[in-house]
């Protein structure tokens, strides 16, 4: 079964923290992307990737960091530089680079202050 | 002033209505357009994909994109409570990655 696998559901942060969030996926694709989620807001992108060992900034990628060391997996840590982390993390991936593609989405994680 | 626009809802409709939702853009050169589907606490999934302008129809569902007015719809026939979810709008002109709208929460009462 393809797919994408976004790990812990569920994450919680204590101060001064950093964490990381787990995203996984085997369908071959090239770009992976974490987006940020808030109530009532739509989908902003954190960073992205389009090909292993290359990543680049999206909108909001203050106080994150990701890495893209294997084609399959592409983790995001929320380091203690990000003031207000509280949100809802989706991991997504494409065919290809950006032309046009279509997103196929993990399950997210609710990362949460403690 | 947000490059997409959506009415986030809720919209409150009956079983069987049908259903408009509707974005507004100001890129003129977006030229992809999506419309995904999320249930509470899961992640969005792919429900239509146009590129440019027109109409496109998947069962119960038609995106329609006027390019000229900046404006885009998903339209529902016999909406059924399943549907209730938050639709998400995106688009990209095809260099950069998607632009959400901040999604609009639909319930359909049985």
């Amino acid at each position: 079964d393809g797919g994408i696998t976004q790990s812990p559901k569920y994450l919680f942060r204590k101060e001064g923290q950093n964490v990381t969030l787990s995203c996984e996926q085997n369908l071959n694709h090239d770009a992976m992307y974490w987006y940020r989620q808030d109530p009532g807001q739509g989908l902003r992108l954190i960073y992205y990737s389009q090909i292993v060992n290359d990543f680049q900034k999206g909108d909001i990628a203050e106080g994150y960091s990701v890495s893209r060391e294997k084609k399959e997996s592409f983790p995001l840590t929320v380091t203690s530089a990000q003031k207000n982390p509280t949100a809802f993390y989706l991991c997504a991936s494409s065919i290809g680079p950006l032309q046009g593609e279509k997103l196929f989405f993990g399950s997210g994680t609710q990362l949460s202050v403690l | 002033q947000k490059e997409v626009e959506q009415d986030p809802g809720p919209l409150s409709v009956p079983e069987g209505a049908i259903v408009s939702l509707n974005c507004t853009y100001s890129n003129s050169a977006f030229q992809y357009f999506m419309w995904y589907r999320q249930y509470s606490r899961k992640g969005p999934e792919l429900l239509m994909y146009t590129y440019s302008s027109g109409n496109k129809e998947d069962g119960r569902f038609t995106a329609q994109v006027d390019k000229s007015s900046k404006y885009i719809s998903l339209f529902i026939r016999d909406s059924q409570p399943s549907d209730s979810a938050t639709y998400l709008c995106a688009m990209t002109e095809g260099r950069r990655a998607l632009t959400f709208g901040s999604g609009t929460r639909l319930q359909v009462q049985p």
